[in-house]
């Protein structure tokens, strides 16, 4: 598709289950975010992903958190024993690393609804 | 450490007023600035963004913002709303790429007809 594309698009669940969330980015960007958006809060860092750099995982809440990225392209993101305050709107983002920041734009996918009861 | 203050987490103007939407920011080092608009249900898209080259940036729709280091701020502004404006604005700083970008609590603005 020509944008960041998130599934599911909602998601409920019960506390202490275990949810993935995926991110299809745009083809070709190299780097990837994940975001967490909680009601009235601006967005949560999460994690980022560079190419074949180690991922900085700084923004990460909980090891309860964890996120891979595989082949450079989908990626992941998985909540562990979920707790009602994991309750968010998880945003995806992709950009084309350029050597010049000015140049670089992030775009970011619809994002992923979860619920946890 | 980076940070922005959106000033107004709701803002309501009629339809073809002027729009301004608040934001001061906090930086160490020179920052990049950004505005981002969220339409219900959708990804954030960036509106504008300044990186250290001319001060009054234009971005998409019609939107502007202008940074003043005396002010440290960077306000959104558009001289006439439309009622497809309504969305959720929000501002963000980073003091370099994407990565570890700040963002604010976000405005929602209402268009009233």
């Amino acid at each position: 598709g020509a944008g960041v594309s998130q599934s599911p698009s909602n998601k409920v669940t019960e506390k202490g289950k275990d949810v993935e969330l995926r991110c299809d980015p745009i083809s070709g960007h190299t780097a990837l975010y994940w975001y967490r958006q909680s009601l009235g809060q601006g967005l949560e860092f999460l994690i980022y992903f560079q190419g074949n750099s180690a991922p900085d995982k700084s923004g990460l809440p909980s090891d309860r958190f964890s996120a891979e990225r595989t082949g450079g392209s989908v990626s992941t993101l998985t909540i562990q024993r979920t707790q009602q305050e994991d309750s968010a709107v998880y945003l995806c983002a992709s950009s084309l690393v350029a050597a010049d920041p000015v140049q670089e734009t992030q775009y970011f996918g619809p994002g992923t609804r979860l619920l946890v009861l | 450490a980076q940070s922005v203050t959106q000033l107004g987490s709701h803002v309501s103007v009629s339809e073809g007023a002027l729009v301004l939407l608040r934001c001061n920011y906090s930086s160490s080092v020179p920052p990049y600035l950004f505005w981002y608009v969220q339409y219900p249900n959708q990804g954030l898209q960036l509106l504008l963004k300044y990186t250290s080259a001319a001060t009054l940036v234009k971005g998409i729709n019609g939107f502007e913002a202008e940074f003043k280091k005396s002010e440290t701020s960077f306000h959104l502004t558009k001289p006439s709303a439309h009622m497809s404006d309504a969305a959720e604005y929000f501002c963000a700083v980073s003091v370099g790429g994407y990565q570890k970008v700040t963002f604010g609590i976000g405005t929602k603005l209402q268009v009233i007809p």
